[in-house]
């Protein structure tokens, strides 16, 4: 099964700031990679697909990048409502997997 | 709207069966593959299963491939997961979602039931 190894565990970041978060597979999963917001007692939700397309609804500050075995998340200005835990997934291969999770903190 | 409402959840002792299910709305059930996916308490998200939109295809995780099943009835739009052989380490709240069309993503997601597996 494929790997995803997500950094930092921990982002620390003041509102405003910007935010880069990591997601390394351990084989190719080409751009077959989502990214998902999940805030406390809540499901998660889709923001990106396929590596750099936003979900229906999802503001222009999320943007992602990558393909292969290196995918980055950026939100470039930080909100009050970003403040959560990020987590990757792969598609292209099964079984589908889920990186450990990032969470984006208020400093 | 899209809505999806889990519920079967509850405490079970290890070794015995379970079974849950989603309620789905507002969306064409039968046109939709369907994905589980589990968290345990105070950890990441772990993907179960997933079932085609017409039930051609399972797949299932490793950790519970040959005790879970998923299924589906479009008629009462709604899919199911019989859990079986339960653990400790099965104990989670359990997701169901939507697969996004043409891919493999989940893109409306259940609020979860609870699941605890506790002698």
């Amino acid at each position: 099964e494929i790997v995803l190894t997500q950094s930092p565990a921990t982002l620390s970041l003041s509102p405003g700031e910007r935010g880069t978060l990591s997601c390394r597979a351990s084989q190719s999963v080409s751009s077959y990679l989502a990214w998902y917001q999940q805030k406390p007692g809540q499901a998660p939700r889709l923001l990106i697909y396929d590596a750099s397309n936003r979900a229906t609804g999802i503001p222009a500050r999320f943007s992602g990048s990558g393909s292969g075995t290196d995918f980055t998340l950026t939100i470039s200005s930080l909100e009050p409502e970003d403040f959560a835990v990020y987590y990757c997934q792969q598609c292209n291969n099964w079984p589908l997997t889920f990186g450990g999770g990032t969470k984006v903190e208020i400093k | 709207q899209v809505q999806l409402v889990e519920s079967g959840g509850g405490v079970v002792q290890p070794g015995r069966s379970l079974r849950l299910s989603c309620a789905a709305s507002g969306f064409t059930f039968s046109g939709y593959g369907m994905h589980w996916v589990r968290q345990a308490p105070g950890k990441g998200l772990e993907w179960v299963a997933v079932i085609w939109y017409d039930g051609s295809k399972k797949y299932y995780a490793d950790s519970v491939k040959g005790r879970f099943t998923i299924s589906r009835d479009d008629s009462r739009n709604t899919l199911y997961l019989q859990m079986n052989s339960l653990r400790a380490e099965d104990t989670a709240m359990y997701y169901c979602a939507r697969n996004m069309a043409t891919t493999y993503y989940s893109d409306y997601w259940g609020q979860g039931t609870l699941v605890t597996v506790s002698s």
